[in-house]
């Protein structure tokens, strides 16, 4: 398996719906987990950090983690024309790098 | 607090010239890391230096270096520049310690051409 798989979309969520975003990793002894966000043109920046099994919510953001099944996804509720991004999921892999998906590209249609 | 910087922002080189790129991380930052992003690739880990010692290093060739000088800036080097090389070159600096230690906070790039 891929150390870290997303789907590369792109994927259209209506403008107040729930866009939800998955990423699988290979690393059983992974132990941080990032999302970030790039608009295109630039820069990632990042949105939620996740590091134990769950749901973290920050705003209208949600990171959940299951490690047994090495899998963190982030939902996005009542989703705006400006979260159109490309949003990467990141590892932190036991020999302490930091391995990024290929990331989803996401439209919000109004 | 001033952000990452990188530069140059955008340069064009010819196959077999080299470059070198540079980083300024956050004030107080220690670790500096080298992504190269692609379309297709996404983005790729290239090296990670930590108080002037090279920490990690991804699956690039011997082209690519790099080094951290004593105030935490970086510079990477491409040597023998080949077609394939074009892509944005992005850096980002952390703490490695304390609260948020491995969060990335990322510079605005720097796109290379090679022509």
């Amino acid at each position: 398996q891929k150390e870290v798989e997303q789907n590369s979309g792109p994927l259209s969520v209506p403008e107040g719906a729930i866009a939800s975003l998955n990423c699988t990793y290979g690393d059983r002894g992974s132990q941080s987990f990032f999302w970030y966000r790039q608009y295109s043109g630039k820069s990632p920046e990042l949105i939620m950090s996740i590091y134990s099994n769950g749901d973290k919510e920050d705003g209208r953001f949600t990171a959940q983690l299951n490690k047994a099944s090495q899998y963190v996804s982030l939902l996005i509720r009542d989703s705006q024309p400006s979260d159109s991004a490309t949003y990467l999921c990141a590892v932190l892999f036991g020999n302490e790098k930091l391995t990024f998906g290929t990331g989803t590209r996401l439209t919000i249609i109004p | 607090k001033a952000g990452v910087t990188q530069t140059p922002r955008y340069l064009i080189k010819t196959r077999g010239q080299q470059v070198t790129l540079s980083c300024s991380p956050i004030s107080g930052h220690r670790s500096v890391s080298w992504y190269q992003q692609t379309p297709g690739q996404g983005l790729q880990f290239l090296f990670e230096y930590f108080s002037e010692t090279q920490r990690n290093k991804g699956n690039f060739p011997g082209r690519f270096s790099g080094r951290q000088f004593s105030n935490s800036r970086s510079e990477m080097n491409v040597s023998t520049l080949e077609l394939g090389d074009s892509a944005l070159y992005l850096c980002a600096s952390s703490s490695r310690q304390g609260s948020g230690a491995n969060v990335l906070t990322f510079g605005a790039g720097s796109r290379l051409t090679v022509l």
